[in-house]
């Protein structure tokens, strides 16, 4: 079984600031992705960064990074420059074997103009 | 083109009644899963359909939940008898192809609630 934890229920960061989103997870497989979606309050999830867990280097998308450290089995989500657009319910995911998403809890992330 | 749609965007049923919920998956997408929400939760599997054929429905909650996709496109995911806790939203993807990295495209999703 594979599991996702998000500790963080809530987060708030002010306009144009940096905010950084925790995910840790278990799984036993050795070849996996991670995903960061994001499910702004319309509902529609949208892929936010993705990872592949055989490679090193942390993904970058625009604004959002990752910090991606396996052997810890974290995963966290960085957001620079937050915007008002940046609100939302934000899920860390795992996927493995090409089929179900395994998702967290969710993070909801505030934006203060 | 057009996204992944589903209907009704919002279903209020009496316990006991049955519902249909509906999924028009991103054309040509051959993977399509749904996906059930609770109410402040992240979203859990419940079943994965590769064409026509459902490959996994382990995550359905009870028999009286069924899902199904006829002609490889379209699928229907059936409640019989609704009870209180199904109430939840309903979400559907789909995907291009069966693989790890490949991006599962959400719809809005159908809320439902069971009085």
């Amino acid at each position: 079984a594979q599991t996702v934890t998000q500790s963080q229920p809530e987060m708030s960061v002010q306009e144009a600031e940096t905010v950084t989103l925790s995910c840790t997870y278990d799984t036993s497989e050795s070849d996996y992705y991670l995903f960061w979606y994001k499910q702004p309050p319309s509902r529609q999830m949208i892929l936010v960064i993705r990872q592949e867990a055989y490679k090193q280097q942390n993904a970058t998308e625009n604004r959002f990074s990752v910090n991606f450290q396996k052997a810890a089995k974290s995963f966290s989500l960085k957001i620079s420059d937050s915007q008002l657009g940046d609100a939302a319910m934000y899920f860390c995911v795992l996927t493995h074997a090409g089929n179900m998403l395994t998702f967290g809890g969710g993070t909801r992330l505030m934006v203060k103009p | 083109g057009a996204g992944v749609s589903q209907s009704p965007r919002y279903k209020v049923a009496k316990r006991g009644q049955d519902v249909a919920l509906r999924c028009d998956p991103i054309s040509g997408h051959v993977s399509l899963f749904w996906y059930q929400q609770a109410l402040g939760q992240g979203p859990e599997f419940l079943t994965y359909f590769q064409n026509e054929a459902q490959l996994d429905k382990s995550g359905l909650p009870s028999d009286r939940f069924f899902a199904e996709r006829p002609e490889g496109s379209v699928s229907t995911l059936k409640i019989q008898r609704t009870q209180q806790e199904d109430s939840a939203v309903y979400l559907c993807a789909s995907s291009l192809y069966r693989t790890r990295n490949n991006e599962q495209f959400f719809g809005p999703g159908t809320r439902l609630t069971v009085l």
